[in-house]
């Protein structure tokens, strides 16, 4: 069965560090979204991409950056990571049309 | 600009209780989709309904029904005989249908936190 997978599911940093996290989906979508999901805040977009070598930035853009080389992966990338980063990611794909994304089952990154 | 408001922030009934969570949105759009989500304790985001700006006909799906009003910009989501396994938290979200800048992604409300107690 197709899928959306998210990887790691937990992880600790350091504040400073360089962090990716990875998001692979089997869907062929060419859609691809990451959101973060904070207490109060519900879900907002971070980053999203359209399809290959297409991204675009969303609501919380700062500080995040991701790459599309191929239609299967959206890895985030987390330059520098920094305390406000503390949060669950969410990676998401859906087909072009009017469909509803598919979650990852998130990332719960801590930055100590 | 858009916009999703999920004013109950939580909220805790008793097993078999009716319960209905409120979505109000907002948006310029004349066509547009609304969807409802679950977050079980587990933190997965479950798809529950996806419903079209030009079908404002209700739904229903066993014990969950949906009422969509595009007078009120409502899209309210009811749970009749609620059970411990609806305890849950429960995202209404909004999305345009057609492409180009933001359009494509979802916009989702603060969701709100159901509690259901034996």
């Amino acid at each position: 069965d197709a899928e959306i997978t998210q990887s790691p599911r937990h992880k600790i940093t350091e504040t400073g560090r360089q962090v990716t996290l990875a998001c692979h989906q089997t869907w062929n979508h060419n859609n691809m979204f990451w959101y973060r999901q904070d207490l109060g805040h519900g879900l907002r977009l971070i980053h999203y991409s359209y399809g290959v070598h297409d991204t675009n930035k969303g609501e919380v853009s700062d500080g995040y950056s991701v790459s599309r080389s191929n239609t299967e992966d959206l890895p985030l990338t987390l330059e520098s990571a920094a305390s406000s980063q503390t949060s669950v990611y969410f990676c998401a794909s859906s087909s072009p049309g009017n469909t509803e994304a598919f979650f990852g089952q998130g990332t719960r990154l801590t930055v100590v | 600009a858009q916009k999703v408001t999920q004013a109950q922030t939580e909220i805790s009934v008793v097993e078999k209780e009716d319960v209905t969570l409120d979505c109000v949105y907002e948006t310029r759009d004349t066509t547009y989709y609304l969807f409802w989500y679950k977050q079980p304790p587990s933190g997965e985001l479950v798809f529950l309904i996806r419903r079209n700006s030009f079908d404002e006909q209700n739904e229903i799906s066993g014990r969950y029904s949906w009422n969509f009003q595009k007078s009120t910009s409502s899209f309210n989501f009811t749970i009749t005989a609620s059970q411990v396994v609806d305890s849950a938290v429960y995202f209404c979200a909004l999305r345009r249908t057609n492409y180009g800048g933001s359009q494509g992604n979802l916009i989702f409300g603060k969701g709100t936190k159901l509690s259901v107690k034996p």
